[in-house]
C-alpha cells in the first residue's frame, strides 16, 4: 500500500474558522485528490493535483482551496467553515506509471471533521 | 444528478454463496470502470477494473461484468467470506477527463457465516 498519512484525523471546530487538512505520501505517486463522503453520495471530488502547484477543481469544490508546494504534501483548506462541510475527507494518490490499472487510487485513512 | 447509481444500500448474503453487487451508470462517455472496497475507518482500497472494449474481467474470487448497451455493470464473488463483508463502491471515468472518478454511493455487503 501507498504510504499516505492525513492529519488530523478528527477534528472539531466552529462555524466560520478556517480547517487546513493535511495529506502527506511517501511513494512520490504524482497525482492526488481530495474526497469527501456522505451517507447516499459515495466519494465526491473536491480537488485534484496532478504535480507541485497545478491543481484543478473537481465536482464540489466550491468553499474549498488546495495547495501542493511539494510531491509529498496536498493540504485542503476550508477558509470559513460551515455546518454543510461536516463530512469525511479523504486523500488519495495515484501514479502516473503505466504498469499501474488507470485510476487505481490509493486512499489515505481518512479525517472525519465536524463544523458546529 | 448521480451518473454512477448504485440503487442497493445493503445486500447480506451467506458465507460460501454468490453476492451479486450492481452499478449502472448514465454518462456514456464514461470508459473505464472500476470498484473498490471500503472497511469501516478505513480509506477504500481498489479491488478490480474494467474497461469498455471488455465484458468480463476476472481475479480470482472477483469477476466484473459490463453491459455497456444496458450501461450496467456488475461485481460477482464467489465463494463469499464473511471477510468481504464492508462498502462496495463503483466508479467510472472518461478518456479525457481520466483523472476525474465519479463514484456510486455505496453497497454494504454483509456475509454471514
Amino acid at each position: 500500500d501507498a504510504g499516505i498519512t492525513q492529519s488530523p484525523r478528527h477534528k472539531v471546530t466552529e462555524t466560520g474558522t478556517p480547517v487546513t487538512l493535511r495529506c502527506h505520501q511517501t511513494e512520490n505517486h504524482r497525482y492526488m485528490y481530495w474526497y469527501r463522503q456522505d451517507p447516499g453520495h459515495g466519494l465526491r471530488l473536491i480537488h485534484y493535483s496532478y504535480g507541485v502547484k497545478d491543481t484543478d477543481k473537481g465536482e464540489v469544490s466550491d468553499g474549498y482551496s488546495v495547495s501542493r508546494s511539494k510531491t509529498e504534501d496536498f493540504l485542503l483548506t476550508l477558509e470559513s467553515a460551515t455546518s454543510s462541510q461536516t463530512s469525511v475527507y479523504f486523500c488519495a494518490t495515484e501514479t502516473s506509471g503505466r504498469a499501474s490499472p488507470r485510476n487505481e487510487q490509493f486512499f489515505g485513512p481518512g479525517t472525519r471533521l465536524t463544523v458546529l | 444528478d448521480q451518473q454512477v447509481k448504485q440503487n442497493s444500500p445493503s445486500l447480506s448474503v451467506q458465507e460460501g454463496r454468490i453476492s451479486i453487487l450492481n452499478c449502472d451508470y448514465t454518462n456514456s462517455m464514461f470508459d473505464y470502470f472500476l470498484w473498490y472496497k471500503k472497511y469501516p475507518a478505513e480509506g477504500p482500497t481498489f479491488l478490480i477494473s474494467i474497461s469498455s472494449i471488455k465484458d468480463k474481467n476476472e481475479d480470482g474470487r472477483f469477476t466484473v461484468f459490463l453491459n455497456k448497451s444496458a450501461k450496467h455493470l456488475s461485481l460477482h464473488i464467489v465463494p463469499s467470506q464473511p471477510g468481504d463483508s464492508a462498502v462496495y463502491f463503483c466508479a467510472a471515468s472518461a478518456t479525457g477527463s481520466a483523472r476525474q472518478l465519479t463514484f456510486g454511493s455505496g453497497t454494504q455487503l454483509t456475509v454471514l457465516p
